[in-house]
């Protein structure tokens, strides 16, 4: 069974500055996605990045872009000049395999990003 | 992009009374939704694949007698709560894929309904 892993229950970073999230999963898949959705205060669940793992390029979106080692099973998010809207919880997420046609995600546990003016 | 819609927002309910929970695709058609399950500071737990047409699918643990999904239209899914106890008081969260479902397609969530049985 798929399973994600997200170590940092809280990461805390001065505005303006860079922080990474880590994240790993487990599978024995060979062609899979990621992503990484926030949930501010509002609890709105936001998509911030998606991963496709049979590309090699790393995904970017402004501000945010992902380390993704396919081999060592690992999904970081590298959050650039960091906003004081970039607070909220986020969380690494992968489908689950349900045989075929669309899936629902299995989501690790979060971090909670703190922003410090 | 792609918007989803919950009602309602918020619902305080009596112990022993069902509590219905409405997910809509607003500018889009969805065969399939997803619902899930948040408690406090915890993460977001899949409940059950909702399927235009036919029966709901199941997560392993979740009850599919207390919890009655029907996906009653391409745009519309319902979850009602029967019989509500107050371990069942939660943040409850749809999610659909805009283009018909394909594995690792992205998935647009509804606001969420928080819900409070006494």
């Amino acid at each position: 069974a798929q399973t994600v892993t997200q170590s940092q229950p809280e990461m805390s970073v001065q505005e303006a500055e860079t922080v990474t999230l880590s994240c790993t999963y487990d599978t024995s898949e060979s062609d899979y996605y990621l992503f990484w959705y926030k949930q501010p205060p509002s609890r709105q669940m936001i998509l911030v990045i998606r991963q496709e793992a049979y590309k090699q390029q790393n995904a970017t979106e402004n501000r945010f872009s992902v380390n993704f080692q396919k081999a060592a099973k690992s999904f970081s998010l590298k959050i650039s000049d960091s906003q004081l809207g970039d607070a909220a919880m986020y969380f690494c997420a992968y489908p689950l395999n349900s045989g075929g046609g669309a899936d629902g995600l299995t989501f690790g546990k979060g971090t909670h990003l703190i922003i410090q003016p | 992009g792609a918007v989803v819609s919950q009602h309602p927002s918020r619902v305080i309910c009596k112990s022993g009374t069902s509590v219905k929970i409405e997910c809509r695709s607003l500018d889009f058609q969805a065969t399939t939704m997803f619902w899930y399950r948040q408690f406090p500071k915890q993460s977001l737990m899949l409940m059950a694949t909702s399927n235009e047409g036919s029966k709901a699918t199941y997560e392993q643990g979740v009850e599919k007698d207390k919890f009655l999904i029907n996906h009653a239209s391409l745009t519309l899914s319902t979850l009602t709560v029967t019989s509500a106890h107050p371990e069942d008081s939660s943040f409850y969260i749809c999610s659909a894929p805009p283009s018909g479902g394909y594995r690792g397609e992205t998935q647009y969530f509804g606001p969420g309904t928080r819900l409070l049985v006494l």
